[in-house]
């Protein structure tokens, strides 16, 4: 099956500091992926699409200039986490898709993500 | 639109014991359909998906699952639960046209010896 990597996973940083998670797409390329958050006991919610070569799509309630998203390649998205703060403390999970015609997504390993 | 309802955010049952985790969907375009297993602190393993073809789907580590167009379900079932089965389960519907999944909201499956 395709692999997908994340990193780090497992961040501790300091309210007001910024944070960047990388998701990798290892044997595939993906013109898109998606990242979500997960909170404890609790479902995925979808953050935002994002696009190689294009900006991504935020869900509504999702701030963009708080979740800055960057497809530099058809195989690296990055999350970055601006001046964090405690309520941003999640677990953190990017996912690409594989096969145009059957969406099935593969997901990193995620990123926990601890604000003090 | 699509939606996915699991019935049951959690279910316990004994070792060697029936698996049966509940999923119904709705769809306006024909779906494809997930099943996503998750263990504490990782991502999300798939399971098996339904793309059109056999309406009964095999899986991995001994799971399947049925899509019934009438019922609009996508039951997981396993014959025999082992303890390494406990974790959290998602359904997922997908097909629409941004290749985006909505999910459910997640059955935690305890197995008790």
């Amino acid at each position: 099956g395709a692999v997908v990597s994340q990193h780090p996973s497992r961040v501790i940083c300091k309210s007001g500091t910024s944070v960047k998670i990388e998701c990798r797409s290892l044997d595939f390329q993906a013109t898109t992926m998606f990242w979500y958050r997960q909170f404890p006991k609790k479902s995925l919610m979808l953050m935002a699409t994002s696009n190689e070569g294009s900006k991504a799509t935020y869900e509504q309630g999702v701030e963009k200039d708080k979740f800055l998203i960057n497809h530099a390649s058809l195989t690296l998205s990055t999350l970055t986490v601006t001046s964090a703060h405690p309520e941003d403390s999640s677990f953190y999970i990017c996912s690409a898709p594989q096969g145009f015609s059957t969406d099935t997504q593969y997901f990193g390993p995620g990123t926990r993500l601890t604000v003090l | 639109a699509q939606s996915v309802t699991q019935l049951g955010s959690h279910v316990s049952v004994s070792e060697g014991a029936l698996v049966l985790l509940r999923c119904n969907y709705s769809s306006s375009v024909p779906p494809y359909l997930f099943w996503y297993v998750q263990y504490p602190n990782q991502g999300l393993q798939l399971l098996l998906k339904y793309t059109s073809a056999a309406t009964l789907v095999k899986g991995i580590n001994g799971f399947e699952a049925e899509f019934k167009k009438s019922e609009t379900s996508f039951h997981l079932t396993k014959p025999s639960a082992h303890m390494s089965d406990a974790a959290e389960y998602f359904c997922a519907v997908g097909g629409g046209n941004n290749r985006k999944l909505i999910w459910g909201l997640g059955t935690s499956l305890a197995v008790n010896p």
